[in-house]
């Protein structure tokens, strides 16, 4: 079982729908988790971080954390065509430096 | 990428000849790291630096060594570069330890071993 996991995808939305992206994580003592978004042949970009239980909202983005299931999820609201991109899914346990990424969830928002 | 840049952005080696990537940044961030990305593994780190001078290694460091001589640059050395060290290598930075608040990443390189 991998650390992080997502779904590869593709996910396909049309333009102005919700996009639902997964991830699972097994370290039950994982502090931090992050979305990053990655264009195709560029670098990952952070777009949100949650440590607490529950939703945290930033715009058109809202990450949840449910630290009981283990996973974590971003919706994005109002899909659009610019929000094509591969979202990476990101842990870090409790102290130290690692931070484990999943392989990523493409989305692909239809116009 | 504000504040972090790769050098060179591409490059194509032999099998068996040393590599040098290098990572710059003007952030003034205390910790540094150096990622590679392959498809189907997402981003594993090599090795990663809490101060000049100070690095360890990441999951995947065989095969590589790092130096931190200046706290704006961090290198990457691929000893004897080998087919299986093809990857899109990726810098990053952070002002708090482990990245708590996340980080921020270079542009990349894409590196190929022939």
């Amino acid at each position: 079982q991998k650390e992080v996991e997502q779904n590869s995808g593709p996910l396909s939305v049309p333009e102005g729908a919700i996009a639902s992206l997964n991830c699972t994580y097994s370290d039950r003592g994982s502090q931090s988790f992050f979305w990053y978004r990655q264009y195709s042949g560029k670098s990952p970009e952070l777009i949100m971080f949650i440590y607490s239980n529950g939703d945290k909202e930033d715009g058109r983005f809202t990450a949840q954390l449910n630290k009981a299931s283990q996973y974590v999820s971003l919706l994005i609201r109002d899909s659009q065509p610019s929000d094509s991109a591969t979202y990476l899914c990101a842990v870090k346990g409790n102290g130290g430096f690692k931070t484990i990424f999943g392989a990523g969830t493409r989305l692909f928002v239809k116009a | 990428d504000a504040g972090i840049t790769q050098s060179p952005r591409h490059k194509v080696t032999e099998t068996g000849t040393p590599v040098t990537l290098r990572c710059h940044q003007t952030e003034n961030h205390r910790y540094m790291y150096w990622y590679r990305q392959d498809p189907g593994h997402g981003l594993r780190l090599i090795h990663y630096s809490y101060g000049v001078k100070d690095t360890d290694k990441g999951e995947v460091s065989d095969g590589y060594s790092v130096s931190r001589s200046k706290t704006e640059d961090f290198l990457l050395t691929l000893e004897s570069a080998t087919s299986s060290q093809t990857s899109v290598y990726f810098c990053a930075i952070s002002d708090l330890a482990g990245g708590i608040y996340g980080y921020t990443f270079g542009s990349g390189t894409r590196l190929t071993v022939v």
